[in-house]
C-alpha cells in the first residue's frame, strides 16, 4: 500500500504565476484534503473533495481552488500567487464510510512551495 | 480555533512512559477525540481516536475522562523516535473530519 502520494515535493515559483499541486489517495479512499502549513504553525484546512466536489472549505480565497478526478485523485491549484503562499501544502485522504462516519485521515509528505 | 489546550512542550526520559494531556472543555456529544504527531517537515501522522471509551492501539493508549471534558495520550515506552509535536483535535467526523490543528506540544524525548 502506497500511502498517500504528493507531487512534486519541491516547487520553487515567482510571484503571480500560477501552481499545480497533486495527490493519490490512500488505496480504498474517497475523500481527499488539503492543508496549507506556514513555518512554525500548525495545518490549516484549505478544502475537502468527495465525489468529485467541493463539500467543505475553510477560510482561504478564491485563489485556491481544487478537482478531484474519478479515480479519486485530486488536485490544488494556487492562482496569482503571494510570497505568503509559500508553505509546506499537506493532502490528507480517508474514507467515508457506513452511516456517512469519515475514517481516521492519513496524510502524505507534503509538498514544499517557496514563492519568490 | 481550535477547541482544545494542550501545554506548549513537554520533556520524557527514553524508556519512560509519556503522558501528553489535552483540555477540550467545550467538546460535543457527537465530537470524537483525536491525537496527530508530527514530526520535522513530515505530514501529520494519524496516532489514534476516541469517543469516551478508553482506547488503545500499537502505538499509544488513549483516556478519556467520564466527563469528556479532557484527555491523556500515553506513550507506554518513549523512544528518540517519539521527539515529535503531538496534536489533539477534536472532530465531527458525521460531517466530514476537517481537522483543526491547534498549537500542539512539542515532545521531547531525551537519552
Amino acid at each position: 500500500d502506497a500511502g498517500v502520494t504528493q507531487s512534486p515535493t519541491h516547487l520553487i515559483k515567482t510571484r503571480g504565476q500560477q501552481v499545480t499541486l497533486r495527490c493519490s489517495p490512500k488505496s480504498g479512499h474517497d475523500t481527499v484534503s488539503w492543508y496549507q502549513q506556514a513555518l512554525g504553525q500548525g495545518p490549516q484546512f484549505i478544502f475537502q473533495y468527495y465525489e468529485e466536489e467541493e463539500r467543505q472549505r475553510g477560510n482561504f480565497p478564491d485563489r485556491f481552488s481544487g478537482h478531484q478526478f474519478p479515480n479519486y485523485s485530486s488536485e490544488l491549484n494556487v492562482n496569482a500567487l503571494l510570497l505568503g503562499d509559500s508553505a509546506l501544502y499537506l493532502c490528507a485522504s480517508s474514507l467515508v464510510g457506513t452511516g456517512g462516519l469519515y475514517t481516521e485521515a492519513f496524510f502524505g509528505q507534503g509538498t514544499r512551495l517557496t514563492v519568490v | 480555533d481550535a477547541k482544545t489546550t494542550q501545554p506548549p512542550s513537554m520533556d520524557c526520559a527514553e524508556g519512560r512512559a509519556a503522558n501528553l494531556p489535552c483540555n477540550h472543555s467545550t467538546i460535543s456529544g457527537n465530537e470524537y477525540v483525536y491525537w496527530y504527531r508530527q514530526i520535522h517537515s513530515q505530514g501529520p501522522q494519524y496516532i489514534i481516536h476516541g469517543l469516551k471509551n478508553n482506547e488503545t492501539n500499537e502505538m499509544a493508549s488513549l483516556i478519556i475522562t467520564e466527563d469528556r471534558k479532557s484527555s491523556t495520550l500515553i506513550l507506554p515506552h518513549a523512544t528518540l523516535r517519539d521527539t515529535a509535536v503531538y496534536y489533539c483535535i477534536v472532530v465531527q467526523i458525521h460531517a466530514g473530519n476537517m481537522l483543526t490543528f491547534g498549537g500542539g506540544t512539542r515532545l521531547m524525548v531525551k537519552p
